[in-house]
């Protein structure tokens, strides 16, 4: 089973929310931040939102900063990404990434997940 | 925030070769928070290097990095070819934030 499983992408419209998902096996993931990270088509990656491990701490990138809301359930092994009033220019492979460093968000990001895309079109 | 900008865009190389790419920072990064990914198409992302030099589990010695400050470099001894992809550097740490540079496309000559 591959140690991180995106989902909930889809096509929407502009002003939609949407909710995306991080599922996680394999690793301890009540011990590690937790981030995502965006790739428009054709294009370069882009950090978004991270969340430490105890889900107290979050941070957002400014170019979504008020659009977006992180949360985790441990117990669930879980890290979703709530994204409202959605953009053309939020189209995009949204992926989740595991911290390297553990009980912190000093990491570089080991593990990646295949990422789920998000289109905004009308 | 600091902006990281990758040299060349664009490398061509011929299996064997030595490549050398450049990440350049607008601004003093600490040597302890630089890292390297490597993406093929259609591919997630993969750290190849962390904390400027230190290869993740699984990266092969061929690929080293190097630099301080503003400067820095992965440089891969001698291409193989699944080596042929797009590398990004990143700076990260929630104090300073996580920014990835624009990428290098190492392309087969």
């Amino acid at each position: 089973e591959a140690p991180l499983v995106e989902s909930g992408g889809k096509v929407v419209q502009p002003g939609e929310s949407l909710r995306l998902s991080c599922a996680a096996s394999g690793f301890d993931f009540q011990d590690y931040a937790m981030h995502w990270v965006r790739q428009p088509p054709g294009k370069g990656l882009e950090w978004v939102s991270v969340i430490s491990w105890d889900g107290l701490i979050m941070s957002y990138a400014d170019s979504m900063k008020g659009r977006l809301s992180v949360s985790r359930d441990n117990t669930e092994r879980s890290v979703h990404l709530q994204m409202k009033s959605l953009r053309s220019e939020d189209t995009a492979v949204y992926f989740c990434a595991k911290d390297l460093a553990i009980f912190g968000a000093v990491g570089a990001f080991d593990i990646w997940g295949q990422g789920t895309v998000v289109t905004v079109s009308s | 925030d600091i902006v990281l900008t990758q040299s060349p865009g664009t490398l061509s190389l011929s299996p064997g070769e030595r490549a050398t790419l450049s990440c350049w920072a607008s601004q003093s990064v600490d040597s302890d928070f630089l890292a390297w990914y490597q993406q093929t198409p259609g591919q997630s992302p993969r750290l190849l290097i962390h904390s400027t030099s230190t290869r993740a589990t699984g990266t092969p010695d061929r690929f080293s990095g190097s630099g301080s400050g503003t400067h820095f470099t992965l440089t891969i001894s001698r291409l193989e070819p699944e080596d042929f992809a797009v590398y990004y550097c990143q700076q990260y740490g929630f104090s300073q934030g996580y920014t990835f540079g624009p990428g290098t496309r190492v392309e087969i000559k």
